[in-house]
């Protein structure tokens, strides 16, 4: 069983759209949840951290964190193609251990 | 830039060399971390080191060995590689368990 699971996409959005990014994981002692951006060639870039349930809310990022469901979110609104990238979901335990997700493919249509 | 960086940037090398890594992150953190980042697979965690201390070592083989001189800066020496081998390599750094931020990472190719 995977730790981290995201669909792989590719998901496609036009331009001024919401994407929708899930993503779910295995270990229910999780502590802190992550997302990142990985442009082709790139390495990943911090979007938003979330720590306890509920929605949490930045510029045009929204994540959204349910433990009982142990799964978590990432809306995008008012998308925009410089948006279209790998969106990696990060889970950490109580320890050291860091999970990825494989990622999920956006491209935003103009 | 994340105040993470990495070199070499490429890196091409045979099987019989040796070759290392170097990461420095100028962020006042005391985690770093190595990922291992190959096509259509999710990111490896490596090592962790927590203030220059190896916290984990996710049963890496031992042709990949890491040193953590300070909590600056972070080495990941190479030597009888494999092709498998070939991938990004990332270099991470936090503060505890916190938000990570990445350095470019290496592309490494092992003929």
């Amino acid at each position: 069983q995977k730790e981290v699971e995201q669909n792989s996409g590719p998901l496609s959005v036009p331009e001024g759209a919401i994407a929708s990014l899930n993503c779910t994981y295995s270990d229910r002692v999780s502590q802190s949840f992550f997302w990142y951006r990985q442009y082709s060639g790139k390495s990943p870039e911090l979007i938003m951290s979330i720590y306890s349930n509920g929605d949490k809310e930045d510029g045009r990022f929204t994540a959204q964190l349910n433990k009982a469901s142990q799964y978590v979110s990432l809306l995008i609104r008012d998308s925009q193609p410089s948006d279209s990238a790998t969106y990696l979901c990060a889970v950490n335990n109580t320890g050291n251990q860091f999970y990825f997700g494989t990622g999920t493919s956006l491209t935003v249509i103009p | 830039e994340t105040g993470v960086t990495q070199t070499p940037r490429h890196l091409v090398m045979g099987m019989t060399n040796k070759k290392s890594l170097k990461c420095e992150q100028h962020l006042g953190h005391n985690a770093m971390y190595w990922y291992k980042q190959s096509a259509k697979k999710p990111l490896e965690l490596m090592f962790v080191y927590n203030f220059k201390e190896q916290t984990e070592n996710n049963s890496v083989p031992s042709r990949f060995s890491p040193e953590c001189p300070n909590s600056s800066h972070l080495f990941l020496h190479l030597h009888t590689l494999q092709p498998e081998d070939s991938a990004l390599y990332l270099c991470a750094s936090s503060f505890r368990q916190g938000m990570q931020f990445f350095g470019p990472g290496t592309r490494l190719t092992v003929l």
